[in-house]
């Protein structure tokens, strides 16, 4: 089976571009998850979806931040307009329903805002 | 808040021998998973193995075994037989139960740099 697939693995924008980062879980999971990593902050959740329903947004920085989820197959994370802190690794998680503790990684975006 | 703590930034190991990768964590709660997750330069998050709260027998997984301690709050990564491959960033999670109704998010420790040693 195909793991959780990110899109695209590297971006480069420059301040106040709009960024849109892509997510596709694996298929019959039912949780997704967006996750950011920094030097400073290490790992932290943005949001997180349950059955294609946000959750828990707590994570999210500010209103530049936005994420959605149209379906249970795809998921998107965007920033408008970005800023050279948002530089990070954006990673994308999902889990299935019946074992929701136990978290899958996609390979994650790097973004680069200059 | 529930909190996790690795304070070895860095650790190293020589091939073939056995190294504990330390994690404490913080929490009221009583039920709850913890996980290691290994990433190597790739970025690449991958799960190491995984421990329920309420299970008392530690985890294993091949070369790697968890000592958990749940009145200590301790929950350590050991591995045997350490092969170059092993080297990477390694990650202590911390998530609730679901019975606990707490957020599913998982808290992440700041990380172990594992380096093996030819």
């Amino acid at each position: 089976d195909a793991g959780v697939i990110q899109s695209p693995r590297h971006e480069v924008t420059e301040m106040g571009q709009e960024v849109t980062l892509r997510c596709k879980p694996i298929s019959g999971h039912n949780s997704l998850f967006w996750y950011r990593q920094t030097m400073m902050r290490g790992l932290e959740l943005l949001i997180y979806f349950n059955n294609n329903v946000p959750i828990d947004d707590s994570g999210m920085p500010e209103d530049r931040f936005s994420a959605k989820m149209p379906n249970a197959s795809f998921s998107t994370l965007k920033i408008q307009p970005s800023e050279p802190r948002d530089s990070a690794v954006y990673f994308c998680a999902s889990s299935l329903e019946q074992a929701r503790e136990t978290q899958y990684f996609g390979p994650g975006t790097r973004l680069l805002v200059l | 808040a529930q909190t996790v703590t690795q304070s070895q930034p860095e650790m190293s190991v020589q091939e073939a021998e056995t190294v504990t990768l330390s994690c404490t964590y913080d929490t009221s709660e009583s039920d709850y998973y913890l996980f290691w997750y290994k990433q190597p330069p790739s970025r690449q998050m991958i799960l190491v193995i995984r421990q329920e709260a309420y299970k008392q027998q530690n985890a294993t997984e091949n070369r790697f075994s968890v000592n958990f301690q749940k009145a200590a709050k301790s929950f350590s990564l050991k591995i045997s037989d350490s092969q170059l491959g092993d080297a990477a960033m390694y990650f202590c999670a911390y998530r609730s139960a679901l019975s606990q109704g707490g957020s599913e998010k998982l808290v992440f420790g700041k990380g172990t740099k594992l380096t093996v040693n030819p």
